[in-house]
């Protein structure tokens, strides 16, 4: 009964390499996010979106690219892989109403650890 | 700009109470969460606070805020080893588009 998933847990790949890493939620849920976390442990919002708006962090370099296939699902590819792309990834998602009540809460998926060699 | 902070390292013993706090930027913020990651792992939705309370308990977790200094606080009671980890707060800044800002988590340490 897993909420959020992503595929794969760890991926180590050389500099230059093309990956993508496979985020999927069974909650539902209108929006998916894209987050980063480097090695200080500090989290940034990359990419929020739902099928009616993609909002971009600006300073995400334009060689990731999310793709969402469907609601449930949404990938994140890059490009020309770079050392500094070494961090743990994390999807997550939520839900825009229930109710008619506006919700806000993000559930998370458990990462993707990508090593850049 | 956006810019919410936490302290880095906290240590308590087990059996006393935690007290993690967090300071945030935008006062129209509407949610304020916390989050814990334990090691390796991913990040876990503790509680939130909507920002027209003042307070919300939920067994051994409280949250306090104060909208006027923009001071948010996790007090976890009767501390566990096992909630040793990192403990993130995060806000929605207005205009963000639902994205969460988040500090740069407290490493709780529960020493036995």
């Amino acid at each position: 009964d897993t909420a959020v998933s992503q595929t794969p847990k760890y991926l180590v790949t050389q500099m230059g390499n093309d990956k993508s890493i496979k985020c999927e939620q069974n909650l539902g849920h209108d929006t998916m996010y894209w987050y980063k976390q480097d090695s200080k442990k500090f989290l940034k919002i990359m990419f929020s979106y739902n099928n009616k708006e993609l909002i971009i962090n600006e300073t995400v370099p334009n060689r990731f690219s999310p793709k969402s296939p469907d609601k449930a699902h949404l990938n994140l590819h890059i490009n020309s892989l770079e050392l500094g792309d070494s961090a743990v990834y994390f999807c997550a998602s939520s839900q825009d109403q229930l109710a008619g009540v506006y919700q806000e809460t993000q559930y998370f998926g458990p990462g993707t650890r990508l090593l850049v060699l | 700009g956006e810019d919410v902070e936490q302290s880095l390292f906290l240590s308590v013993r087990e059996g006393d109470s935690s007290v993690i706090n967090c300071t945030y930027t935008d006062s129209s913020s509407t949610y304020l969460y916390w989050y814990k990651q334990e090691p390796g792992a991913g990040l876990q939705l503790l509680t939130y606070i909507f920002s027209n309370m003042d307070m919300k308990q939920d067994q051994r977790l409280t949250v306090l805020l104060n909208k006027k200094d923009k001071h948010l606080s996790l007090r976890i009671a009767d501390t566990q080893t096992g909630d040793s980890a990192i403990y993130f707060c995060a806000e929605r800044p207005t205009g963000s588009a639902r994205q969460l800002t988040f500090g740069s988590g407290t490493q709780l340490t529960v020493l036995p």
